[in-house]
């Protein structure tokens, strides 16, 4: 049992559907991530924030819309989604101290997302 | 620009024995943090060891074990003993101090034999 806990677990939906991924961390941690794992592709970092705020946007499509609306809770919110967009989304949290760099980040189980 | 390379995509060790995954990182930030994630195959992502780069000792956690060599930029996992259970993909990856951007290497996939 991680202390991240990601929901769905898998998720089938249509290019023209619309959904929400889930985060939630119970670790008290002040900074979390979305990243895609496409396979055979290394983790993509897609958002990170921090103390609510977002730090981090890499260039990611405008189909994918972040929401944190407190340190503990994370959305990915999904619209009109294309077929390449198929991949396991996970979420990481990690505390950040003044910008140490020594804290590892937890990750959650991810959402297997698969668009038809 | 930040950069983690992982040479092997595959490798095969028998159980028992010792298995060294390689890594091997670019940055110019004198500053920076070093890890290693294991991901079996049901998704989850598990943090294993870390590594500063002003540490003077190399890390270990249990059987795992970094051999850090800073002027060569590497930061390779040494999995000892290894277990059944060790057969998963393992990430090499980097964060600058300052930075909450984390680099992920492409991973090697790791089988353990019986």
């Amino acid at each position: 049992e991680t202390g991240v806990t990601q929901t769905p677990r898998h998720l089938v939906m249509g290019m023209t559907n619309k959904k929400s991924l889930k985060c939630e961390q119970h670790l008290g941690h002040n900074a979390m991530y979305w990243y895609k794992q496409s396979a055979k592709k290394p983790l993509e970092l897609m958002f990170v924030y921090n103390f609510k705020e977002q730090t981090e946007n890499n260039s990611v499509p405008s189909r994918f819309s972040p929401e944190c609306p407190n340190s503990s809770h994370l959305f990915l919110h999904l619209h009109t989604l294309q077929p390449e967009d198929s991949a396991l989304y996970l979420c990481a949290s990690s505390q950040v101290y003044g910008g140490d760099s020594n804290q590892p980040q937890h990750f959650g189980d991810g959402t297997r997302l698969s668009i038809l | 620009a930040q950069k983690i390379t992982q040479t092997q995509p595959g490798m095969f060790v028998q159980e028992k024995e010792a298995v060294t995954l390689d890594c091997t990182y670019d940055t110019s930030d004198p500053s920076y943090g070093l890890f290693w994630y294991k991901q079996p195959s049901s998704g989850e992502m598990i943090f294993l060891i870390y590594q500063g780069s002003y540490d003077q000792q190399n890390a270990t956690e249990g059987r795992y074990s970094l051999n850090f060599q800073k002027a060569r930029k590497s930061a390779n996992l040494v999995i000892s003993a290894s277990q059944l259970g060790d057969s998963a993909m393992y990430f090499c990856a980097m964060r600058e101090t300052g930075g909450f951007k984390t680099i992920f290497g492409a991973g090697t996939r790791l089988f353990v034999k019986a």
